[in-house]
C-alpha cells in the first residue's frame, strides 16, 4: 500500500520569500511518479511538477521546485519568491508507474501568502 | 484546448434520492478516474477507466455506487439512495495511459454534492 504524509496543515509565508511544503511517502514499489497539485479556493486541482522515482535530477517548473530525497522517502515542494496568488492548499501524490495508476494523495498543507 | 467538464457543478438532494454526476474528459485521453473529496480532507480515489472498462473499482464506499463510461470518453458516477456522508466535491480526472509510466492527471472543476 502507498502512503503519503504531509505533517504542515498549515504554512505562512511573506510575499517574495521562498517557502518549503514538506511531504514523505511509503511504497514498496520500485518505480513511481510523485506530483504535487494546487487547489486554490476555486476547488479545481491545478498540477504543478511531476519527480519519477528513478529521475536523477530534481523537478524543476518556473518557481517550483521538488526537493527528491529517495533514501529518506521525502518530495518536498519548494516555492520561490511567493506571490499573493500561491495561497492555495497543496497536495503531495503519488502512484506507482505500472498497472493501475490512480493516484494516493496527503492531506493537504495550506499555504498563505501575506503581502 | 478544452479541459476536463464536470456537471453539474452544484447539486443539492434529499437523503435517499438517486444523482447521477457527468464527466467529459479532455479529448483523446483514454484514462478517466473518479476521486471524492471530503471537508478538509484530500482526495479519495473511487473508480479508474481504461476506455470504457473499468480494472480497478476498489474505492467504490458502497454497492450504492457505480460508474460508467461510453464510446470512450463521457463517464456518469451515479449514487443511489443518497446519504449524508456522501456530501463532498467529486472531482473527475482524465490522462493519457503510457506503457512505462503515465502522464500527469488533469482534473475538472467537481460537482460540490450536499445530501439533506
Amino acid at each position: 500500500a502507498q502512503k503519503i504524509t504531509q505533517t504542515q496543515p498549515g504554512m505562512f509565508v511573506q510575499e517574495k520569500e521562498a517557502v518549503t511544503l514538506d511531504c514523505t511517502y511509503d511504497t514498496s514499489d520500485q518505480s513511481y511518479g510523485l506530483f504535487w497539485y494546487k487547489q486554490p479556493s476555486s476547488g479545481e486541482m491545478i498540477f504543478l511538477i511531476y519527480q519519477g522515482s528513478y529521475d536523477e535530477q530534481n523537478a524543476t517548473e518556473g518557481r517550483y521546485s521538488l526537493n527528491f530525497q529517495k533514501a529518506r522517502k521525502s518530495a518536498n515542494l519548494v516555492i520561490s519568491a511567493s506571490q499573493l496568488g500561491d495561497s492555495a492548499m497543496y497536495f503531495c501524490a503519488m502512484r506507482p508507474n505500472t498497472g493501475f495508476q490512480k493516484l494516493v494523495f496527503g492531506t493537504g498543507t495550506r499555504l498563505l501568502v501575506s503581502p | 484546448g478544452a479541459g476536463v467538464s464536470q456537471s453539474p457543478s452544484n447539486k443539492v438532494t434529499e437523503k435517499g434520492k438517486d444523482v447521477e454526476l457527468r464527466c467529459d474528459p479532455i479529448s483523446g485521453h483514454t484514462a478517466l478516474y473518479w476521486y471524492r473529496q471530503s471537508l478538509g480532507q484530500g482526495l479519495e480515489f473511487l473508480i479508474y477507466f481504461q476506455g470504457n472498462s473499468a480494472p480497478d473499482k476498489s474505492g467504490l464506499p458502497s454497492d450504492r455506487f457505480s460508474a460508467e463510461r461510453t464510446g470512450g470518453s463521457v463517464s456518469t458516477l451515479t449514487i443511489q439512495r443518497t446519504q449524508q456522508e456522501d456530501s463532498a466535491v467529486y472531482l473527475c480526472a482524465s490522462s493519457l495511459v503510457h506503457r512505462q509510466g503515465g502522464y500527469e492527471q488533469y482534473f475538472g472543476p467537481g460537482t460540490r454534492l450536499t445530501v439533506t
